[in-house]
């Protein structure tokens, strides 16, 4: 079946460290995928999205993506993490009726 | 560019009564807006699907008498939770898509429908 992981629940880091949120899925083809954040109380934004092409997707507020076909993986990253990025993280990707699925969400909480 | 606006942000009801959830898309014409449902520390439960001037499509275990669903036109959804109850209680929250690319085209969300039930 067509599912999206997120591994880690919860990440902790510091402001102005570097950021890397895992995502792996199982799809038969290259799936659409997608990056959305959501601040507490929020709906989703989109931060990036990738459907073909460059491999490594540049999105918004600083936020980058790999995709990477031989792990199954489209982890985000961010270099210097502010204290505005305190959110939950979901990767998506739609299923073959074009249903997003969604990852269990990783929370992230940034220390000063 | 993709806007999705919601309204109310926030609605509490007695139980019994039936409360109304309009989701717009302000800049866009919608071909297809999806509704969840979040609970507490939950990711995306998907409702259902809903296509301008057609019917929606629920997703199992959702009960369409319940919540209604209305698509009237290319900006404008509207789910209905017709005699609310306390465990109907949750975070709302619409999505739409513009063009078709196979159906598999971006969703932007609105902000979300907070609905307490007494």
């Amino acid at each position: 079946a067509q599912s999206v992981t997120q591994p880690d629940i919860h990440i902790t880091v510091s402001e102005g460290a570097s950021l890397e949120l895992r995502c792996n899925y199982s799809y038969g083809a290259t799936p659409y995928l997608f990056w959305y954040v959501q601040s507490p109380g929020q709906g989703l934004q989109l931060l990036l999205k990738y459907f073909s092409g460059d491999t490594l997707v540049q999105g918004i507020k600083g936020f980058e993506a790999e995709f990477k076909r031989s792990q199954s993986s489209f982890n985000l990253r961010k270099p210097s993490v502010h204290w505005s990025d305190a959110a939950e993280y979901f990767c998506a990707a739609p299923d073959s009726w074009g249903k997003l699925q969604f990852g269990a969400g990783t929370q992230v909480v940034v220390t000063p | 560019g993709a806007v999705v606006s919601q309204h109310p942000s926030r609605v509490i009801c007695k139980s019994g009564t039936s409360v109304k959830i309009e989701c717009r898309s302000l800049d866009f014409q919608a071909t297809t807006m999806f509704w969840y449902r979040q609970f507490p520390k939950q990711s995306l439960m998907l409702m259902a699907t809903s296509n301008e001037g057609s019917k929606a499509t629920y997703e199992q275990g959702v009960e369409k008498d319940k919540f209604l669903i209305n698509h009237a036109s290319l900006t404008l959804s509207t789910l209905t939770v017709t005699s609310a109850h306390p465990e109907d209680s949750s975070f709302y929250i619409c999505s739409a898509t513009h063009g078709t690319i196979g159906g598999m085209d971006t969703q932007y969300f609105g902000p979300g429908t907070r609905l307490t039930v007494l």
